[in-house]
C-alpha cells in the first residue's frame, strides 16, 4: 500500500520559530510537493522537487524554503514563522512519467497554528 | 496561467440521488489533465478520477464520472446514488502537461463542500 506520511497532524509554533515540516513517501517517487491549504482557496503550490537537491517555487513560496537531500524525504522550512502562515500543509508524491495519469499521493496533512 | 474555477462553495444532495459538480479551468495549453479528489473531514486528499485532454470518451469510476467538455472547458463530477459517506470537500485540480517540463504540478479549484442528506 503506498504511503505518504508526515512528521506531524497537528504542530503549535509561536512567531519567528523556525519549523520544521517533514515529509516522506515509500513508493520511490520522483516528485515531491508541499501546498498549504485556506479556506477557500483551495490547494495553493509552495515548492516542488522533481529529483534529490532539486527544487522549483511553486506559486507561493515567500517565507518558505525547502531541502530534499534523499530520495525518500521533502522538507518544507518555515525560516521565521509568522501568524499568516496558519494553515494546513500538505505533502504530495507522484512518479516522474508525465505521459500517465498518475495522480499525486497525499499525506494526511499537518494543521500549523503560529501564535 | 492555468486557472480551475469551482463556483459552488456549498451543494446539497438527498440520499440515493445524483449530484454534479462543477469545475471550469482556462488554459492555452493542448495537453492537459484533469482530475477529481474528494477531502472528507479526516484531512485526507483521495484521487477519484483522471480525465485526459485527448480522451475520447468521460471517465468513470464507479459512481464517479467525468463530465468532460473540452470546447466549454469544463470538467464536471458526477456523483450517482450518492451515499452518507460522500460527504465532503470536493476538489477539481488540472496538470499541465505541455512540454513535459510540468513535473505533474497540479493547479487545485478551490473547492465544494457536498453534504448528502438521509
Amino acid at each position: 500500500d503506498v504511503k505518504v506520511t508526515q512528521s506531524s497532524r497537528y504542530l503549535v509554533k509561536r512567531t519567528g520559530e523556525k519549523v520544521f515540516l517533514e515529509c516522506v513517501q515509500d513508493m520511490d517517487h520522483e516528485n515531491m510537493f508541499w501546498y498549504r491549504q485556506d479556506p477557500g482557496l483551495g490547494l495553493r503550490l509552495i515548492y516542488f522537487s522533481y529529483d534529490v537537491k532539486m527544487k522549483e517555487k511553486g506559486d507561493i513560496p515567500e517565507g518558505y524554503s525547502v531541502s530534499r537531500e534523499k530520495k525518500e524525504r521533502f522538507s518544507l522550512i518555515l525560516e521565521s514563522a509568522s501568524t499568516n502562515q496558519t494553515s494546513m500543509y500538505l505533502c504530495a508524491s507522484s512518479p516522474l512519467d508525465r505521459e500517465a495519469s498518475y495522480e499525486q499521493y497525499f499525506g494526511p496533512g499537518t494543521r500549523l497554528t503560529v501564535t | 496561467a492555468q486557472k480551475i474555477t469551482q463556483t459552488q462553495p456549498g451543494m446539497f444532495v438527498q440520499e440515493k440521488e445524483a449530484v454534479t459538480l462543477d469545475c471550469t479551468y482556462d488554459t492555452s495549453d493542448q495537453s492537459y489533465g484533469l482530475f477529481w479528489y474528494k477531502q472528507p473531514s479526516s484531512g485526507e486528499m483521495i484521487f477519484l478520477i483522471y480525465q485526459g485532454s485527448y480522451d475520447e470518451q468521460n471517465a468513470t469510476e464507479g459512481r464517479y464520472s467525468l463530465n468532460f467538455q473540452k470546447a466549454r472547458k469544463s470538467a464536471n463530477l458526477v456523483i450517482s446514488a450518492s451515499q452518507l459517506g460522500d460527504s465532503a470537500m470536493y476538489f477539481c485540480a488540472m496538470r499541465d502537461d505541455a512540454g513535459g517540463t510540468s513535473y505533474g504540478k497540479l493547479t487545485f479549484g478551490q473547492g465544494t463542500i457536498l453534504t448528502v442528506h438521509p
